[in-house]
């Protein structure tokens, strides 16, 4: 198993430029979501995902689009980057039971020129 | 809103010693889970240990160790006998039951300095 692949690892925009950050996983686990990571601000929730079709926001969804069509997959979009999007995002998914555990992805480090 | 708050924005320990991480939350929920995330320099988020808000027991996981205070709204990581291995960045995280839909909320995080 592969767990929760995200890619890319790194990535340098413009101001202005659009992107998709890729997170797959092969757990056939039902929740998935996307966090970022700001040096001394810890992990924020920016969308979940409660199982295909359905999304919602978390809680700084801001700038951001997600979808799910797949059980695997649940991409994330940059619509129009900013200089204050540079961060370390990470996807993590788990199981749709409670307390079970998330796994996280190795991360994709952001940066918005 | 929850909060988790880590009032302890570094810690060092020499090898082979005990450390105990500080975590506080706030909740207006009875029920919940609490974890602790531990991020070396390779980024790669590892779970360390997870606590049931309903059980009284305070979880182990080998050299790893909680004291879980539910009315104080306090959840401690002890990590006994350090290794250079355990040099990281640790998160508590809360995330409430309800099927744990809107996902973890984390605190900012205390950098772990282990000392040879």
């Amino acid at each position: 198993n592969a767990g929760v692949t995200q890619t890319p690892k790194f990535q340098v925009l413009k101001t202005g430029q659009s992107m998709t950050l890729q997170c797959a996983q092969d757990m056939n686990h039902e929740y998935m979501s996307w966090y970022r990571q700001d040096p001394g601000m810890g992990l924020r929730l920016i969308h979940y995902s409660v199982g295909a079709g359905i999304t919602d926001q978390g809680e700084v969804p801001n700038g951001y689009n997600v979808s799910r069509s797949t059980t695997e997959d649940f991409p994330l979009r940059l619509l129009s980057a900013a200089p204050s999007q540079t961060s370390v995002y990470f996807c993590a998914s788990s199981l749709g039971i409670e307390g079970t555990e998330a796994f996280f992805g190795q991360g994709t480090r952001l940066t918005v020129v | 809103a929850q909060t988790v708050t880590q009032s302890q924005p570094e810690m060092s320990v020499q090898e082979a010693e005990t450390v105990t991480l500080s975590c506080t939350y706030d909740t207006s929920e009875s029920d919940y889970y609490l974890f602790w995330y531990k991020q070396p320099p390779s980024r790669q988020m590892i779970l360390v240990i997870r606590q049931e808000a309903y059980k009284q027991q305070n979880a182990t996981e080998n050299r790893f160790s909680v004291n879980f205070q539910k009315a104080a709204k306090s959840f401690s990581l002890k990590i006994s006998d350090s290794q250079l291995g355990d040099a990281a960045m640790y998160f508590c995280a809360y995330r409430r039951t309800g099927g744990g839909a809107d996902g973890l909320t984390f605190g900012k995080g205390t950098h772990l300095i282990i000392q040879p």
